[in-house]
């Protein structure tokens, strides 16, 4: 089975601060994806980025940057110089070929807050 | 190109009533999600459909929950008879075959009081 784990529940910066979501899972399969979407207050579910089990380059898009590390199981996510803007919940999700249907597996997102 | 489409966007409903959510998937996409949103139980898988066809849904909570797919354009998650324990937020997803990424549409916001 897979699981994936957000353990930071609620992170509270100011502005400009950097901050890093953790996200650790968990999979048996050697072939898998991890995702990270973002749910601004609206409540819309925002894609952001895919990585898979085999590419463990770090990627950057602009403020934001994502660290794959299978040594550790985890695909942690940072803003830097955060902005009120990036005040929303995110979501880590894992997906395994399962009959080939890869359905993510979500963790309980992490609710980040960025004070003005 | 546009999203998923769910309609309503908000329901407020008493309880024992019928409840009935719509969603239009992105077209091309061969499945579609329903999940369900609370703060307690976070985000649940409820149902999904593979070409129009239920493939898993071990996570409907009870009998008064029911999808259907009629076609690759719309499907339905009826709740009848509605209680108030069912508030959430519920949201349609679809994706093409593989391991691409689930699209999601806004989500309906469901109160039953």
């Amino acid at each position: 089975a897979q699981k994936v784990t957000q353990a930071q529940t609620e992170i509270s910066v100011v502005e400009k601060e950097d901050v890093t979501l953790d996200c650790v899972y968990e999979t048996r399969d050697t072939t898998y994806y991890l995702f990270w979407y973002k749910q601004p207050p609206s409540g819309e579910l925002v894609f952001l980025i895919r990585r898979n089990s085999f590419d463990e380059q770090n990627e950057i898009s602009g403020r934001y940057s994502w660290n794959f590390q299978k040594s550790t199981s985890s695909f942690n996510f940072t803003i830097t110089a955060s902005q009120v803007v990036d005040s929303a919940v995110y979501f880590c999700a894992l997906s395994v070929a399962s009959g080939g249907s890869y359905i993510p597996t979500f963790g309980r997102g992490t609710s980040l807050i960025v004070h003005p | 190109d546009a999203g998923v489409i769910q309609s309503p966007r908000h329901e407020v409903t008493e309880m024992g009533q019928e409840v009935t959510l719509r969603c239009k998937p992105i077209s091309g996409h061969d499945y579609l999600f329903w999940y369900r949103q609370t703060m307690m139980r976070g985000l649940e898988l409820l149902i999904y459909f593979n070409n129009n066809v239920p493939i898993d849904d071990s996570g409907m909570p009870e009998d008064r929950f029911s999808a259907k797919m009629p076609n690759a354009s719309f499907s339905t998650l009826k709740i009848q008879p509605s209680e108030p324990r069912d508030s959430a937020v519920y949201f349609c997803a679809s994706k093409v075959a593989g391991p691409p990424v689930q699209y999601f549409g806004p989500g309906t916001r469901l109160t039953v009081t």
